[in-house]
């Protein structure tokens, strides 16, 4: 079974550039969850989606990261236009259909995100 | 809302040797408590999950951790250390009304000496 692929792996930009990540979840999985990870810092929910409908993006910074996941299978983040402390890793998540917080979550690899 | 605290930023153990990774949460109800471990440039991996039951959870990797209601801990063990168990381990706590949304720890990194 193919785990959650995510790319690019690596980035770096310039402060006030944009910037896309991709996640393709793994297949069947009807929850998709975006996390961003600071150096030093635990994940921290960005956004999350069951199917294509936005469950929760409470702590998503609206003002400049967005997100869609049109057809309920695969995601993009964006930041536009990214500031230095947006420099983080992405990681991107999916979980099987069911109770959301007994099931398992499975991260794909992540994007290092380098703003300068 | 819940929180958890993961006190030990870094702790460094002799191959062969028993590990301790410790967790405090903060949550008013029982809480569903996962073990993350994360090793270099790679996402996360599910070591173990409690939801309730038997408070003593076994999971992969020779890895258990137990649920301490009293002490609001869910402190994660191994008997004896691989050096490829050297990695940033995290704690997370979710709430039943949380649709799956994971409070994390910072995290304890462990270094695996010969």
């Amino acid at each position: 079974e193919a785990g959650v692929a995510q790319s690019p792996r690596y980035k770096i930009i310039e402060k006030r550039q944009s910037v896309a990540f991709w996640c393709n979840p793994i297949s069947g999985h009807a929850t998709l969850y975006w996390y961003q990870q600071i150096l030093g810092q635990g994940p921290k929910l960005l956004i999350q989606f069951q199917n294509n409908g936005v469950v929760d993006d409470s702590q998503l910074p609206k003002d400049r990261f967005s997100a869609e996941r049109l057809k309920g299978v695969d995601s993009t983040l964006k930041i536009q236009p990214a500031k230095l402390e947006d420099s983080a890793v992405y990681l991107c998540a999916s979980s099987p259909p069911g109770l959301a917080v007994q099931e398992t979550q499975y991260f794909g690899p992540g994007t290092r995100l380098l703003v300068l | 809302a819940q929180s958890v605290t993961q006190p030990d930023i870094h702790i460094t153990v002799s191959e062969g040797a028993s590990l301790e990774l410790r967790c405090n949460y903060s949550y008013g109800a029982t809480p569903y408590l996962f073990w993350y471990v994360q090793s270099p440039g790679q996402g996360l991996q599910l070591l173990l999950k409690y939801f309730s039951g038997d408070t003593l959870v076994q999971g992969i990797k020779g890895f258990e951790a137990e649920f301490k209601r009293s002490q609001s801990s869910f402190n994660l063990r191994k008997p004896s250390v691989h050096w490829s168990d050297a990695a940033e381990y995290f704690c997370a706590v979710g709430a039943t009304d949380s649709w799956g949304k994971l409070q994390f720890g910072a995290g304890t990194q462990v270094v695996v000496t010969p």
